[in-house]
């Protein structure tokens, strides 16, 4: 059974933090996903690895970076959060051979006052 | 550019009606579609994909590139049946799988 774990449930930061999400999956995927869900939006691709120290920018990556030093761990980082960071973060896994059929964590959500 | 629309924010069905959940693309390509549900206090999670054809937990979608869709539907829907539902594609050439925005379906009893 594919488990993939993401460090907070909730986190509450202020304006100005640095932010890490953690996440951490146990099947030997080769690539992780960061998204953001927000009602209305719907899931949008912040960055995605398909390698250890390898990243792609997804389609919303501003004000964000990443970091995968281990194949089972990517983490996102909000160099200096913002209240429009306020988010749902949702990490994802999938096999090289079946990127599309991610495998998700349970949610991060993210306050930023 | 490839993009995924959802025309329903909420649907709201009696229980044992039939459901219709609609997403249409735009894809240059030869697109894979697929649906993820996310029912209440749940992950995210793959429903089904276009290519397998087959039916989960009874519901069904059909690819129809003329029309540019890929609509889920269920003959009778059930309570169980009420999540968030999100039609996305995946695009080969930039390795994105794109969502569309959702629509949360409600059924009542």
């Amino acid at each position: 059974d594919v488990k993939v774990t993401q460090s907070s449930r909730y986190l509450v930061k202020r304006t100005g933090e640095k932010v890490f999400l953690e996440c951490v999956q146990d099947m030997d995927h080769e690539n992780m996903f960061w998204y953001r869900q927000d009602p209305g939006l719907g899931l949008r691709l912040i960055y995605f690895s398909y390698d250890v120290k390898m990243k792609e920018k997804g389609d919303i990556p501003e004000g964000y970076s990443v970091s995968r030093e281990k194949k089972e761990r990517f983490s996102l980082i909000l160099e200096s959060a913002s209240t429009n960071q306020t988010s749902m973060y949702l990490c994802a896994s999938s096999l090289q051979g079946r990127p599309y059929e991610q495998y998700f964590g349970p949610g991060t959500r993210l306050t930023v006052t | 550019a490839q993009r995924v629309t959802q025309p329903e924010k909420l649907l709201s069905v009696f229980k044992g009606a039939p459901v219709e959940l609609k997403c249409n693309y735009s894809y240059s390509g030869s697109p894979e579609l697929f649906w993820y549900v996310q029912y209440s206090r749940q992950r995210l999670q793959l429903l089904l994909r276009h290519i397998s054809r087959e039916s989960i937990k009874g519901f069904t979608a059909d690819l129809n590139k003329g029309e540019t869709s890929f609509h889920l539907k269920k003959p009778f829907a059930q309570e169980e049946d009420s999540a968030m539902y999100y039609c996305a594609l995946w695009g080969r050439s930039n390795y994105k799988l794109t969502f569309g925005k959702g629509t949360l379906l409600t059924v009542n009893p």
